[in-house]
């Protein structure tokens, strides 16, 4: 069974700090990487996707892959109460599915 | 660019009612779309997914179905709705292997 898990939080942090989520997952053959926020009562929204190991940077965001540890994880600088959500981490395996973690819960304190 | 639409936003049904719920995607042809179920405070459930027209593939076993009559178009179904049922449903398409998945805005189901 190909599992993605992340610690469901609630993951707190005050306005202005970083934020780290993390993700680990059960294939090693998994190519594709991904980041979802999804507010409450929304619908998921992609902000963040990574293929190598290494970090890819957008904005505030930071995606961070390790494939020999099976680790991805997604930094949030200068974290807003804006960012408060859902994140969820999601692997493409290679098939048709994508495998998707329960997500975190991050609340930023004004 | 492309858009995914689903509908209808909310939806209260009768226990034992019928169910047909429509996503439809503009700007890609031969997309894999797929099904999901939500409830609250979990993750997603997959409940279908598509590759191609007439091409559907179950993931749980349950009252519910799901048609591709055409290529960008997908239905989840059911002839008997269940308490259980009760979920936000969510549509996706992707473009491709390896792509991201992009979703609908959703229907919130509420079954009494």
């Amino acid at each position: 069974q190909k599992e993605v898990e992340q610690n469901s939080g609630p993951l707190s942090v005050p306005e202005g700090a970083i934020a780290s989520l993390n993700c680990t997952y059960s294939d090693r053959g998994s190519q594709s990487f991904f980041w979802y926020r999804q507010y409450s009562g929304k619908s998921p929204e992609l902000i963040m996707f990574i293929y190598s190991n290494g970090d890819k940077e957008d904005g505030r965001f930071t995606a961070q892959l390790n494939k020999a540890s099976q680790y991805v994880s997604l930094l949030i600088r200068d974290s807003q109460p804006s960012d408060s959500a859902t994140y969820l981490c999601a692997v493409d395996t290679g098939g048709f599915k994508t495998i998707f973690g329960a997500g975190t819960r991050l609340f930023v304190k004004a | 660019s492309q858009t995914i639409h689903q509908w209808p936003a909310t939806l209260v049904q009768p226990v034992g009612s019928p169910l047909s719920l429509e996503c439809t995607v503009e700007g890609t042809s031969n997309p894999n779309l797929y099904w999901y179920r939500q409830a609250a405070g979990r993750g997603l459930q997959l409940l279908f997914y598509s590759v191609g027209i007439g091409q559907i593939s179950s993931e749980v076993p349950q009252n519910l179905s799901a048609s591709r009559p055409q290529d960008r178009q997908f239905i989840l179904s059911s002839k008997k709705l269940l308490l259980s049922d009760s979920g936000f449903y969510l549509c996706a398409w992707r473009r491709e292997m390896g792509q991201p998945q992009h979703f609908g805005d959703g229907t919130r189901l509420s079954i009494l």
